[in-house]
């Protein structure tokens, strides 16, 4: 069965500064990752996502986000961020589950950005 | 324009009442979807529908049950409403039943069961 880790459950960064928010997927084929953000009271918003290829994927905001096969993760990262970046953040991988298809999605880390 | 959205934002019940939440997008999509969002923010699907038809069904009581009139709606209704169904519901619809499709969530419905 397809799972995903996010091992941060909260980050705090000062605006400014660079991020690194950390997902490991469990998936037996090929997985297809994704990153959404979830503004507060809003909905999900997709950032990026992988299927295959160049394993650093651009997405939108500035942010990007590296597949590492070797490693089973899909770490999402911006080099400078900006108060608006607080959020809660969130990686799925999709796959099959029996004959369908969905998304598992992690528990999210929630992102505090200081002035 | 608004591409999905859920009414009521806001929904408070007591235990053992009966209560739906609807569901609309006017991306044109043929799939929508139903997630829960439990308190610690857990995302999990419980149902998605394509054209109509009901194509994910994970293990959710019997108490849910999903209604597709057309394909540009997805309305939930919840029998018998416990206190374990508090949460945050929200639809999502997406091109094709393609997991690689994305997504488009709406800004969800917290639901309250005193």
């Amino acid at each position: 069965a397809q799972s995903v880790t996010q091992p941060d459950i909260h980050i705090t960064v000062s605006e400014g500064a660079s991020l690194e928010l950390r997902c490991n997927y469990s998936y037996g084929a090929t997985p297809y990752l994704f990153w959404y953000v979830q503004s507060p009271g809003q909905g999900l918003q997709l950032l990026l996502k992988y299927f295959s290829g160049d394993t650093l994927v651009q997405g939108i905001k500035g942010f990007e986000a590296e597949f590492k096969r070797s490693q089973s993760s899909f770490n999402l990262r911006k080099p400078s961020v900006h108060w608006s970046d607080a959020a809660e953040y969130f990686c799925a991988v999709g796959g099959s589950g029996g004959s369908n298809y969905k998304l598992t999605f992690g528990k999210g880390t929630l992102l505090t950005v200081n002035p | 324009d608004t591409a999905v959205s859920q009414t009521p934002k806001y929904l408070v019940t007591q235990m053992g009442n009966d209560k739906s939440i609807k569901c609309e997008q006017n991306l044109g999509h043929d799939t929508m979807y139903w997630y829960k969002q439990d308190s610690k923010k857990f995302l999990k699907i419980m149902f998605s529908y394509n054209n109509k038809e009901l194509i994910i069904n994970e293990t959710v009581p019997n108490r849910f049950s999903p209604k597709s009139p057309d394909k540009a709606h997805l309305n939930l209704h919840i029998n018998s409403l416990e206190l374990g169904d508090s949460a945050v519901y929200f639809c999502a619809s997406s091109h094709s039943g393609d997991f690689t499709d994305t997504q488009y969530f709406g800004p969800g419905t917290r639901l309250t069961v005193l």
